[in-house]
């Protein structure tokens, strides 16, 4: 079966900084993976995708994601963090099995410290 | 155009009773996904709707249903809710297309079951 884990539940980073929030996953063919952003009292919101093409995917407000097959990674970046990119991120990988569906990681807290 | 629409925001039920969710999707999609969100397990899938029918089921007991109207409107409905029922629930549609999977989700229903 799909999975997807993100080993980190949270990450620290100072404003200005690079940061980068940790996503692996396992699957049979194919990966279809995504990222989404979840403010507080919010729903996710849809940062970005890999279905084919380059490694290197770019999404919204900035960040971008790259797709490591050897390593099964697919770590969400950006180079300058914001204050306001202070949220819970969710990893997520479609699962083509029996039932087609997306399956989450358990998400990553992340503090962007001013 | 509008978002994805759940009523109500928020919930409070006594152990025993039942609880119905309403979500509406974007105008246009036909597959309705539902989530629960909890602290310790993340997001778990609970069931998607598309076109009236449900395709696919998540691992969670009978006591969890819905259903989908012709209107793509969906219901989730839970019953004889138990304590640990209390969660955030979330709807997410998307047009259905598999290949292009994308997610718009609402801003959820938060559940507490006393």
């Amino acid at each position: 079966a799909q999975s997807v884990a993100q080993p980190e539940d949270q990450v620290n980073v100072a404003e200005g900084n690079p940061l980068t929030v940790k996503c692996t996953y396992s699957v049979s063919g194919n990966p279809y993976l995504f990222w989404y952003v979840q403010y507080p009292n919010r729903g996710l919101q849809f940062l970005l995708k890999y279905i084919t093409g380059d490694n290197l995917v770019k999404g919204s407000y900035g960040f971008e994601a790259e797709f490591n097959k050897s390593q099964t990674s697919f770590h969400l970046k950006k180079p300058s963090a914001l204050v306001s990119d202070s949220a819970l991120y969710f990893c997520a990988v479609r699962d083509m099995g029996r039932d087609d569906k997306i399956i989450f990681g358990k998400g990553t807290r992340l503090h962007i410290l001013p | 155009k509008a978002g994805v629409t759940q009523t109500p925001r928020y919930l409070i039920k006594t152990r025993g009773q039942q609880v119905t969710l309403s979500c509406s999707p974007i105008s246009g999609h036909r597959s309705v996904s539902w989530y629960q969100q909890t602290p310790g397990q993340g997001l778990q899938f609970l069931f998607e709707y598309f076109s009236e029918t449900q395709r696919n089921k998540g691992n969670f007991p009978g006591r969890f249903s819905g259903r989908q109207f012709s209107n793509s409107r969906s219901e989730m409905n839970v019953s004889t809710l138990e304590l640990g029922d209390s969660a955030l629930y979330l709807c997410a549609s998307s047009d259905g297309d598999r290949i292009n999977y994308g997610y718009t989700f609402g801003s959820g229903t938060r559940l507490t079951v006393v």
